[in-house]
């Protein structure tokens, strides 16, 4: 079965520092793995996916993540936080099947201090 | 226009009410998924479907129903509300499996 952690529920930068946050997986399968951004009222926006291809994964505003196989991590990272960063992050994990179904983390809260 | 729009936005009922959230995409995509989020607890599947003809129970089907009424159209029943289903809820697409899912702007649904 698959499931996501993400540790750490809320994190504060300042404005200009890294930013970290954190997701670890299980599958039984090599995974495909997703990280979306949430804004206030809004959709969840993707911001990059792992399918095999390469373990380290541009994507966008900056944001990117590598696969650790052996950590069953995928983090995802930006040098230079901006103010407009300020958002909630769910990472995701499919395992594939017809239906497609993702198993989502319970998200992290991203506040960027000026 | 957007890609998966979902109606209504905003939407107060009370228990006991039966009330139905639609979901339209343009994306033409063949799979279709509802989603429930609450604070702290993150997104959790309520049902998806492959096509017309196939519906699934997701991780938290009770107290719901959906109809897939054409490609483009899936909707969420809730036959009988009760306060602990107000929620954000949200509809998705994906093309194929193992490809990215798109959502909707989400209802925001209140029981009272």
């Amino acid at each position: 079965a698959q499931s996501v952690t993400q540790l750490g529920s809320h994190v504060s930068v300042s404005e200009g520092a890294l930013v970290l946050l954190r997701c670890n997986y299980s599958s039984s399968v090599p995974p495909y793995l997703f990280w979306y951004v949430q804004y206030p009222n809004q959709g969840l926006q993707l911001l990059l996916k792992y399918t095999s291809a390469a373990t380290l994964v541009k994507g966008i505003n900056g944001f990117e993540a590598e696969f650790k196989k052996s950590e069953t991590s995928f983090h995802l990272t930006k040098p230079s936080a901006h103010m407009s960063d300020a958002a909630e992050y769910f990472c995701a994990v499919s395992e594939g099947g017809p239906g497609n179904q993702f198993y989502f983390g319970t998200g992290t809260s991203l506040t960027v201090i000026p | 226009d957007a890609d998966v729009t979902q109606t209504p936005r905003n939407r107060i009922t009370k228990t006991g009410k039966r009330i139905m959230l639609e979901c339209s995409q343009t994306k033409g995509h063949d799979r279709m998924y509802w989603y429930r989020q609450d604070p702290g607890l993150g997104l959790r599947l309520i049902y998806y479907s492959f096509d017309v003809k196939d519906i699934n129970k997701g991780e938290i089907s009770d107290g719901y129903s959906v109809s897939r009424q054409a490609q483009a159209k899936f909707s969420l029943s809730l036959e009988s509300a009760i306060p602990n289903q107000t929620a954000l809820y949200f509809c998705a697409t994906s093309e194929r499996t193992l490809s990215e899912q798109y959502f909707g702007p989400g209802t925001r649904l209140t029981v009272t």
